[in-house]
């Protein structure tokens, strides 16, 4: 069975700055795809970034980036320049590639805090 | 841009009766998704549905739970016999496709509270 581990409950940055959020998972797949989502207080989940594993090339969209390492079975998110608007807590989750399992399985989550 | 939603935003009940939480997904999406998210703990998979059947489920999705389409436009997640342990924040969301790469879009959640 898939498992996504976020090692990091907290996090913490000062604005501006850049933050890494840490992801590793577990699966006997070689395609599937992966996922950041941000839950603001607002609680509606919204998609940050995703990263096909078939794809070397590492996703970005604006600030936001990921460095996904297959062979590690890891896929952290930078976030460069943060903004207080990026307060929220932050899920890793994994997708298999179509196939039997339609399900996200998530990992615990980040609380990242952006200070003034 | 469309938005998943979800009715009531927190909902208290007592232990024993039944709760229905009602979500409305996107309007051309045609995979309906529940999540749970107990708190402190994971979100976790409950079931989707396509095609007005359930596609798949996990093991916390059992007898207790049911899911149903009763119109063109609700999705609602019925708990039969609700127990302390349901009460956890519970998602809903849509995609256009059950593509792995298809992004699933959530709702806001709804706060269910067995007393």
């Amino acid at each position: 069975a898939q498992t996504v581990t976020q090692s990091q409950p907290e996090m913490s940055v000062q604005e501006a700055e850049t933050v890494t959020l840490s992801c590793t998972y577990d699966t006997s797949e070689s395609d599937y795809y992966l996922f950041w989502y941000k839950q603001p207080p607002s609680r509606q989940m919204i998609l940050v970034i995703r990263q096909e594993a078939y794809k070397q090339q590492n996703a970005t969209e604006n600030r936001f980036s990921v460095n996904f390492q297959k062979a590690a079975k890891s896929f952290s998110l930078k976030i460069s320049d943060s903004q207080l608007g990026d307060a929220a807590m932050y899920f890793c989750a994994f997708r298999n590639y179509g196939g039997s399992q339609g399900n996200l399985i998530f990992g615990k989550g980040t609380k990242l805090s952006v200070k003034p | 841009e469309p938005e998943v939603t979800q009715t009531p935003s927190h909902q208290v009940t007592q232990m024993g009766q039944e709760v229905i939480l009602r979500c409305v997904p996107i309007s051309n999406h045609l995979y309906f998704y529940w999540y749970r998210q107990i708190l402190g703990q994971k979100v976790e998979f409950l079931v989707s549905f396509y095609n007005n059947e359930i596609s798949e489920k996990s093991e916390i999705f059992d007898d207790q739970f049911s899911v149903e389409r009763p119109d063109g436009s609700n999705f609602t997640l019925k708990i039969r016999s609700t127990k302390l342990e349901d009460s956890a924040m519970y998602f809903c969301a849509s995609s256009d496709s059950r593509a792995g790469g298809s992004p699933l879009h959530f709702g806001n959640g709804t706060r269910l509270t067995v007393t």
